[in-house]
């Protein structure tokens, strides 16, 4: 089946860092990648998406590059504010499967 | 532009009482689903739907049930409340689900305890 494996948190960065979140999945098909974000009592919003191999997604000066060799898309931003702070959770979608598959999520704490 | 509604946004229930969570969108989707977010994990299906009428069973369906009266409401309701059903549950929609490059509009989320 699929799964999507992500950091564990929490991730605890300056403000004006750079920021890596790893992401990897296993799929039986040809998924769809998303990053959502989670802002405290609230609930999913979409950051950004890539439907195929070598796709970036970009929002917010947030990327990540769909990686189909390595299984991967990594999430990345040049330099995190503090309004940044929330849960990351990256997400597959597969023609085969039903639903999102998402990993476990990431926590992102930004200190000013 | 209300998208995905949820209510209520929080509950207690003591263990075998029943309850429904509400769900509806005002954009016209076919596609809904139910999910649960457990402290710590990513978020599992429990039931979808792909048009009036029509549901199934996602990867954690026990003690639960759906229905799919309208275009817009996705009820979900529990039986026999169970403490391991102490959860925060989300309802997403999508215009159509079989273009699966589609993301998922998701609700605010109703958190819920059994005692």
């Amino acid at each position: 089946g699929n799964s999507v494996t992500q950091m564990e948190g929490p991730v605890t960065l300056s403000e004006e860092a750079f920021l890596t979140i790893n992401c990897t999945y296993t799929a039986t098909g040809y998924p769809s990648l998303f990053w959502y974000v989670q802002y405290p009592g609230e609930g999913l919003q979409l950051l950004l998406k890539a439907t195929k191999a070598d796709d970036k997604g970009s929002n917010k000066g947030f990327e990540a590059t769909y990686r189909k060799e390595t299984t991967s898309f990594h999430l990345e931003k040049g330099s995190v504010q503090v309004s940044d702070s929330a849960v990351y959770f990256c997400a597959l979608s597969d023609p085969k499967a039903d639903g999102l598959t998402f990993g476990k999520g990431t926590h992102l704490i930004i200190q000013p | 532009n209300a998208g995905v509604t949820q209510t209520p946004k929080f509950r207690i229930l003591k263990i075998g009482q029943s309850m429904t969570l509400q769900c509806a969108q005002d954009m016209n989707h076919n596609y809904m689903y139910w999910y649960r977010q457990d402290p710590g994990m990513g978020l599992k299906l429990i039931y979808y739907s792909v048009g009036a009428g029509i549901t199934d069973k996602g990867e954690v369906p026990n003690g639960y049930n759906v229905s799919r009266s309208t275009t817009e409401d996705f009820p979900l309701r529990l039986e026999l409340a169970a403490p391991s059903q102490t959860s925060v549950y989300f309802c997403a929609s999508t215009q159509d689900g079989g273009y699966f490059w589609q993301p998922q509009h998701f609700g605010d989320g109703t958190r819920l305890s059994i005692l």
